[in-house]
């Protein structure tokens, strides 16, 4: 199994660019989130999602969007990205509400 | 709000040594999980605590949950140089399918 893939691994946007970071795991989880690590900070929710077509807030979603149209996909889109935006980003998923999370390798995002 | 505290933020410490890293909460949780991230590299899953009085061990890593006083303690003992990581506790917001990380403690073994 791969598990959870991550693309890119690193992208440079210029600020007011768009983008989407791709994720997608192959273990039929239910449960996927996006996280945002920057130092200091520890790991800050964007986005989950419960299942195919359900997204919600995290604590962290503005200047994001997200859609989940199968069970194995989660795209993260960043409208119209700001140097703020510059982190790495790690999306995950999980079998159940409560179970533990298998990560996926991060994306290094800098906005210039 | 949930905040999820661990402490302290960074810890060198000698080879052969013991210490301990505290994860506090604030609010109630019914299960707390910590992880292990290499520089550069994802997180890994160490332990899940589900319940208060719970203890989980794994090597020189032990971790225990008190629900009552909302604090998850990660023991190192006799602490080795492949233990430099750094570790986020992560409490579970029963029903809302989130999870709050603590900030992480960055753990460095010398030698």
């Amino acid at each position: 199994n791969a598990g959870v893939t991550q693309t890119p691994k690193f992208q440079v946007l210029k600020t007011g660019q768009s983008m989407t970071l791709q994720c997608a795991q192959d273990m039929n989880h239910e449960y996927m989130s996006w996280y945002r690590q920057d130092p200091g900070m520890g790991l800050r929710l964007i986005h989950y999602s419960v299942g195919a077509g359900i997204t919600d807030q995290g604590e962290v979603p503005n200047g994001y969007n997200v859609s989940r149209s199968t069970t194995e996909d989660f795209p993260l889109r960043l409208l119209s990205a700001a140097p703020s935006q510059t982190s790495v980003y790690f999306c995950a998923s999980s079998y159940s509400s409560g179970g533990g999370y298998t990560f996926g390798s991060g994306t290094r995002l800098t906005v210039v | 709000e949930l905040k999820v505290e661990q402490n302290p933020l960074f810890l060198s410490m000698q080879e052969g040594k013991n210490y301990t890293i505290y994860c506090n909460y604030s609010t109630t949780s019914d299960r707390l999980y910590w992880y292990r991230q290499d520089p550069g590299k994802s997180l890994e899953s160490l332990f899940v605590l589900l319940s208060n009085g719970a203890v989980k061990q794994e090597g020189r890593l032990m971790a225990s949950l008190d629900t009552k006083a909302r604090l998850s303690t990660l023991h190192i003992t006799a602490a080795v140089h492949d233990l430099s990581a750094t570790y986020f506790c992560a409490v579970y917001l029963s029903g809302t399918y989130k999870y709050i990380f603590g900030t992480g403690t960055r753990l460095k073994v010398l030698a």
